[in-house]
């Protein structure tokens, strides 16, 4: 079945950069589909911080775009997040997930990585 | 940017009762583009409807989804224990992909 796994580093230093890694097994990035990153901070809601498509088609949450960036390596079937200058709100549970699969019109993330925590602090 | 209100906050319910969970969006969610989670502690969430009224597979038929436009509805027909959750909606329609802010569904 499809599986999605983050990985990186569980702590930042302030004013540093958040990268992570999602990899997909079980399906090809270069599906036609979308991949999407959400945060939620502790003990709050979901948020999306952007999308990829395996082509390098991007969009992001105008919230946080000056400071994000997602891309894929369609040669390792995974894809990336990267945020810079975070500060101690960016702290938060990091999910990588599957969708929207626009070619079969299924608007919905379905499949969803385990989530890795994300601490900012010094 | 859609804004997604999801109503009641908090619901209290028991075992065997129905839930009816609502979601508004700030302006027509087109094409119904809409999705529901279910997210447990501890947990990622859950896809359990798809364009508004479409089940995810495995998804028991207890969930059922309806609405258009700027109204939408995640209806659980006779909550099981395993059913007491937080559940979102997000819209597909424009970007960002927005969430509303969730309804817990507790006893």
């Amino acid at each position: 079945q499809v599986q999605l796994q983050e990985s990186g580093p569980g702590l930042v230093k302030p004013s540093g950069t958040l990268s992570l890694t999602c990899a997909v097994s079980g399906d090809s990035i270069t599906s036609g589909t979308w991949w999407s990153w959400v945060r939620q901070p502790p003990g709050k809601g979901l948020e999306w911080i952007g999308e990829v498509y395996h082509i390098g088609t991007t969009n992001y949450n105008p919230s946080l775009k000056s400071r994000v960036t997602i891309s894929v390596d369609t040669s390792k079937n995974h894809f990336s997040l990267r945020l810079t200058s975070v500060t101690a709100a960016d702290t938060a549970f990091y999910y990588c997930a599957r969708g929207p699969s626009v070619d079969i019109g299924l608007y919905g993330l379905d499949v969803w990585g385990q989530g890795t925590t994300v601490t900012v602090s010094s | 940017e859609i804004v997604l209100t999801q109503s009641p906050g908090t619901l209290s319910l028991s075992p065997g009762e129905r839930a009816t969970l609502s979601c508004r969006a700030s302006q027509s969610v087109s094409s119904s583009y809409l999705a529901w989670y279910q997210q447990k502690p501890g947990q990622a969430p859950r896809l359990l409807i798809y364009d508004a009224s479409n089940r995810a597979t495995g998804i028991p038929d207890r969930f059922s989804g309806s609405g258009s436009g700027t109204d939408f509805t995640l209806t659980i027909s006779r909550l099981e224990p395993e059913d007491f959750a937080v559940y979102y909606c997000q819209q597909f329609a424009s970007s960002p992909l927005t969430f509303g802010g969730g309804t817990k569904v507790e006893i």
